[in-house]
């Protein structure tokens, strides 16, 4: 069964550096290109990150994506209190032929 | 740049209901289009993608055989036609463009959403 596995929730404080974690295997993330959106509650998801680690235009450079064989990271660096938000990975899956998205990391900022 | 979903609304388990994306602002017909939803607390979930020139659609097993994507390109729109509504589709639809010509996971552009409630 194809799925993108993210942890529940994250947190940090202020200035800190969070990693958000998405492991899949060899039918996605292995294959191909990983891509990354934040959600803020009651609005749209916003494009962070694609194809790995390229951000997606007026993106902070706070944000960095990585991916190392079926696992993929989302980096969030001087954390500020607009980043609370979920955060969820999404792929293709050769398998499903068609997008897989993790089940989302809700990140508080204490 | 801007997509706006239309079409949401209240149906009954077993009806029908059409969603319309309106896109502006960008070349339509060169890119993906997709659509996603969100159940209520849940989280996205991929419901189907076209490509540009409807070369390719692709379904979420969830929505195989009830739900059909289609675009047309002269109107810069893209459409959900979802039939034998059940209360598992009960969800925030949003509309979103991709990138490339074929589909891929990346979105770059989203709209509003539009809710679908499934209830007798």
């Amino acid at each position: 069964q194809s799925v993108l596995t993210q942890p529940p929730s994250a947190s940090g404080t202020p200035g800190q550096r969070v990693t958000i974690s998405c492991s899949g295997s060899s039918s996605n993330i292995g294959n191909n290109t990983v891509n990354w959106y934040q959600q803020i509650p009651g609005t749209a998801p916003k494009f962070l990150i694609y194809i790995n680690d390229h951000r997606a235009s007026g993106v902070s450079d706070r944000f960095s994506g990585s991916k190392s064989g079926t696992s993929a990271s989302l980096a969030i660096s001087g954390l500020q209190s607009e980043d609370e938000a979920a955060y969820y990975c999404a792929v293709w899956d050769d398998s499903l032929n068609g997008v897989l998205f993790g089940g989302g990391t809700k990140l508080t900022v204490l | 740049v801007q997509l706006v979903e239309s079409g949401g609304g209240l149906v009954k388990p077993g009806g029908s209901l059409r969603l319309s994306c309106a896109a502006s602002g960008f070349i339509f017909s060169s890119f993906n289009m997709n659509w996603v939803r969100q159940a209520p607390g849940k989280g996205l979930e991929w419901v189907s993608s076209i490509s540009s020139r409807s070369t390719d659609v692709h379904y979420a097993d969830s929505v195989k055989g009830r739900f059909t994507i289609s675009r047309d390109d002269a109107e810069n729109s893209v459409y959900l036609q979802m039939n034998s509504l059940r209360a598992e589709d009960t969800a925030v639809y949003y509309c979103a463009s991709g990138i490339r010509e074929r589909p891929g996971g990346a979105m770059d552009v989203w709209g509003q959403g539009t809710t679908i409630t499934v209830s007798s």
